[in-house]
């Protein structure tokens, strides 16, 4: 097992609501990195955050927001939910925000929009 | 064009054979590459990382070639147990981000 734990496993929203899913790093891991991932795709990266700043984002737009507190935990809020917002999202706690560092995977949240 | 290409198979091979996938990528200004397995509805889990002279870990041996920009996997001795989705991970423009290919399915065969 990674270290890396994220809640709920499985979630089921009405469009338009709001959702927070929550992710804790492991040991040590400075930096947590949150992605979608669609059926049959690969992940989408949706942003970074590198002692609790944002360090980088992907192409999602600002309804997709997040967080990192001071013990490196963080969440991803998504508002104004839609039907294509379904999908499994991965966090990922890696040491420093540098690329190459390897990235450990919590076991993801399956959200469905109904 | 897709950043990261992949066949995205399935590959059917028998318990034993060799089996390689390749991967392209499209920015030229790539340092990092990795190959992520993902068992189904699990999360990816560090396979290998690629090495620009090419690297071996048991019966995975990975290759890079920057000329041609596109990296490989080659599993010998397939086992039951490589059945799963190989994903091809290369970095983006800035240092934070990860570029992941959709992935190759595997499956092999008793």
């Amino acid at each position: 097992e990674t270290g890396v734990t994220q809640s709920p496993t499985h979630l089921i929203k009405t469009r338009g609501q709001q959702v927070t899913l929550r992710c804790s790093s492991q040991s040590g891991h400075n930096t947590v990195s949150w992605y979608q991932q669609a059926l049959g795709q690969g992940p989408q990266f949706i942003f970074q955050y590198y002692r609790e700043e944002e360090n980088g984002r992907g192409n999602f737009p600002p309804r997709f927001s997040g967080l990192q507190f001071p013990n490196y935990s963080s969440e991803l809020n998504v508002n104004a939910l839609e039907l294509d917002d379904s999908a499994l999202y991965l966090c990922a706690s890696s040491l420093q925000g540098i690329v190459g560092t390897e990235a450990f995977f919590g076991q993801g949240t399956r959200l469905t929009v109904v | 064009r897709k950043e990261v290409e992949q066949d995205p198979g399935p590959f059917n091979v028998p318990e034993g054979a060799t089996v390689a996938f390749n991967c392209t990528y499209s920015n030229s200004a790539s340092q990092s590459f990795f190959w992520y397995r993902q068992d189904c509805r699990k999360e990816p889990k560090l396979l290998m990382s690629v090495y620009s002279s090419g690297n071996e870990d048991g019966r995975f041996t990975a290759q890079l070639n920057r000329a041609s920009q596109y990296i490989s996997l080659l599993i010998r001795d397939s086992k039951l147990s490589d059945s799963a989705t190989y994903l091809c991970v290369v970095s983006g423009d800035s240092n934070y981000q990860l570029i992941w290919g959709a992935g190759t399915k595997l499956i092999i065969k008793p």
